[in-house]
């Protein structure tokens, strides 16, 4: 199976700083179409995931676009330019180029 | 407006069967296929499986062969998720979501709202 290892698995952050979580794949998630199998999600307090980036570096419809997202093959980035209160949640990296579907182990932003 | 709706909270007990059911309205002729993920309560997400309703032909993550079955009925767009012989560590919120085909890696764009499992002797 696919290992995601994410980075930090804890996350202080003031409003208005930046943030950024590393999820880096025991396996290269670049699928021969050209296109990274990993997406990023937030799950706030209460609800379940939604969807933040998927393959890789594209925003899901509706998203801000403080959230970014960068990477390619095994090691990938999400980025906060400006963190908000409403950010508040556990961050998970889930890859879908080969089953079994894996996620990371989640990290947990909090203000500071 | 797409929505999943899931059916409500089951308590079973060890070595019983759950069924849950996820509706997807406003879609019930596409594509996308239905996955089902659940969340411990320590937290973890976990993949269980998955069905294109329209067309069936489910796949099922190994560790949970033999005690898992996913199936749909085409004609309502419904899928569902039957574990069978329960143990406590199945305790869990069950999510359905879809894994959209407009994405290029077929990224779960929507979700259920969760169906929480508790088995308890």
């Amino acid at each position: 199976d696919v290992v995601l290892t994410q980075s930090p698995l804890s996350l202080p952050v003031t409003p208005g700083e930046p943030a950024s979580i590393s999820c880096k794949s025991s396996q290269s998630l670049l699928h021969s179409n050209g296109n990274d199998y990993l997406d990023w999600y937030l799950q706030k307090p209460g609800q379940p995931p939604q969807l933040l980036i998927y393959s890789g570096s594209n925003r899901a419809s509706g998203v801000p676009d403080r959230f970014s997202g960068s990477g390619s093959g095994t090691d990938f980035t999400l980025k906060i330019t400006r963190v908000e209160a409403e950010d508040v949640g556990v961050y998970y990296c889930m890859q879908a180029r080969q089953t079994p579907i894996t996620f990371g182990q989640g990290t947990r932003l909090e203000i500071k | 407006q797409v929505q999943l709706v899931q059916s409500g909270a089951e308590v079973k007990k060890p070595g019983s069967s759950v069924k849950v059911s996820c509706r997807a309205s406003g879609d019930t002729s596409s594509t996308h296929a239905i996955n089902w993920v659940r969340q411990t309560p320590g937290g973890g997400l976990e993949w269980m499986g998955r069905i294109i309703p329209v067309l069936g032909f489910p796949t099922h993550a190994q560790k949970f062969q033999g005690r898992l079955s996913i199936t749909a009925d085409k004609s309502t767009g419904t899928a569902y998720l039957e574990l069978s012989n329960l143990r406590s560590e199945d305790t869990a919120i069950y999510y359905c979501s879809r894994a959209n085909v407009d994405y290029y890696d077929y990224a779960f764009d929507i979700w259920g709202q969760g169906t929480r499992v508790t088995v308890s002797s």
